[in-house]
Parts: structure tokens; C-alpha cells; sequence
């Protein structure tokens, strides 16, 4: 089956660049997405089709791409960036939603 | 406003069944593809299943880890998406949260409901 793979956490002090990664083979073929989910919440997303964001999302989180591999990367990071953040793709030969495990941003 | 509001979770036993709903309001429901996806406690998220358009023929599609035992349906006329589950496990306790697919085939999830608990436990 196919899997997208995230560090477990990630640590930056305030006013950093965080970069979080995703690895998966199909990365090439599939846009990813990204999502920010905090606390008792809903996953909300910050980045879809590998480098868009959508209205309302702060300009400091952007995304990019290389061969297998799609990073967010949030610039000048804020405390309240502190959250859990998923990559998501599809195995779309069979229709399938995928997720990446998951990242935990601490911000120092 | 784009809302999905979910309902329907509780305690179950093992073995039992549930059904959730998930009431969709702001934008043209029979539109866009449906999608389930669910979170354990203090894990991550973990895709259930979608149901697709009417123009898509309603097919569904769903996680091994489910398929056979979870049916996914909607009902246009009423702007509102189920999540039938039967034979319960405890592996299924978490936290189900309703999501829409922007555009057809994007897989996009860019709306999603607050979530809805189910707890299966004896």
C-alpha cells in the first residue's frame, strides 16, 4: 500500500524557518496537501496542489517539491503555529486518500 | 458559510453498530465528493472512505481496515452524508470527522466538520 512518510517532530525557536518533509513514491504524479490541526480541532488545510495556499492562511507557510519528496515550510515562526501538520495525497489508481503520520512543530 | 456538522457517535460495544451523520450547508452538496476520515486518541489521521457525486454514480471506495463492516451513503435531497458501522471494534474508537473533496477527483479536503466521538468499549 502506498505511504507517506513525516518526521515525528520538528523544533524551532521563534522567528525560524520550520520545514517539515514528506517523502512517498507517487509524490511525482499526486499533489499534496497539507494540514494544520491543533488541539480539540478540526484539520484545517494551509497548502493544497504542493505550493498553493488557500485565502485566509498567513503568507509565512508556502510549500514546495522535489521528485518524491514535498516540504512546507513556515518562515518566521509564530507560537501559534504550534500543531500537529499532515501531509495528504491519493493513490488515485485505486481512488485512495493517504495520509502522512503526522509532525508535532514545538515552537521553542 | 461552508458548514459540515457531524452527529450521531457515543459508546458501543464490541460487535455493535452506529451510524453517523454529517449535515452539510453553504455550497451545493450533490456537487462534490464526501469523504470520512478518522483519528484515534493521540494518533493521526487515518482515511475511512468517499462517496462520489451523483454524476459519478455514488461509487465509494474504502480503507482496508474497514471495508466490509463500514458503508458510506448520502442523500442529496437532504444535504446530508451517513457512515454506517457495523461490527465494531475497539480498534475503531476515535474521533470521525466529515470532509469535502473541492473539486471532483482533487482529493482535496478543504472543509471539514468538528468531529463526532465514538467509543467502543465494553
Amino acid at each position: 500500500s502506498y505511504e507517506l512518510t513525516q518526521p515525528p517532530s520538528v523544533s524551532v525557536s521563534p522567528g525560524q524557518t520550520a520545514r517539515i518533509t514528506c517523502s512517498g513514491d507517487a509524490l511525482p504524479k499526486q499533489f499534496a496537501y497539507w494540514y494544520q490541526q491543533k488541539p480539540g480541532q478540526a484539520p484545517v488545510l494551509v497548502i493544497y496542489k504542493d505550493t498553493e495556499r488557500p485565502s485566509g492562511i498567513p503568507e509565512r507557510f508556502s510549500g514546495s517539491s522535489s521528485g518524491t519528496t514535498v516540504t512546507l515550510t513556515i518562515s518566521a515562526v509564530q507560537a501559534e503555529d504550534a500543531a500537529d501538520y499532515y501531509c495528504q495525497s491519493a493513490d488515485s489508481s485505486i481512488g485512495y486518500v493517504v495520509f502522512g503520520g503526522g509532525t508535532t512543530l514545538t515552537v521553542l | 458559510e461552508v458548514q459540515l456538522v457531524e452527529s450521531g457517535g457515543g459508546l458501543v460495544q464490541p460487535g455493535g453498530s452506529l451510524r453517523l451523520s454529517c449535515a452539510a450547508s453553504g455550497f451545493t452538496f450533490s456537487d462534490h465528493f464526501m469523504d470520512w476520515v478518522r483519528q484515534a486518541p493521540g494518533k493521526g489521521l487515518e482515511w475511512v472512505g468517499r462517496t462520489r457525486n451523483k454524476v459519478n454514480s455514488y461509487t465509494t471506495e474504502y480503507a482496508a481496515s474497514v471495508r466490509g463492516r463500514f458503508t458510506i451513503s448520502r442523500d442529496d435531497s437532504k444535504n446530508s452524508l451517513y457512515l454506517q458501522m457495523n461490527s465494531l471494534k475497539t480498534e475503531d474508537t476515535a474521533v470521525y470527522y466529515c470532509a469535502r473533496e473541492e473539486d471532483v477527483g482533487s482529493y482535496q479536503l478543504d472543509y471539514w466538520g468538528q468531529g463526532t466521538l465514538v467509543t467502543v468499549s465494553s
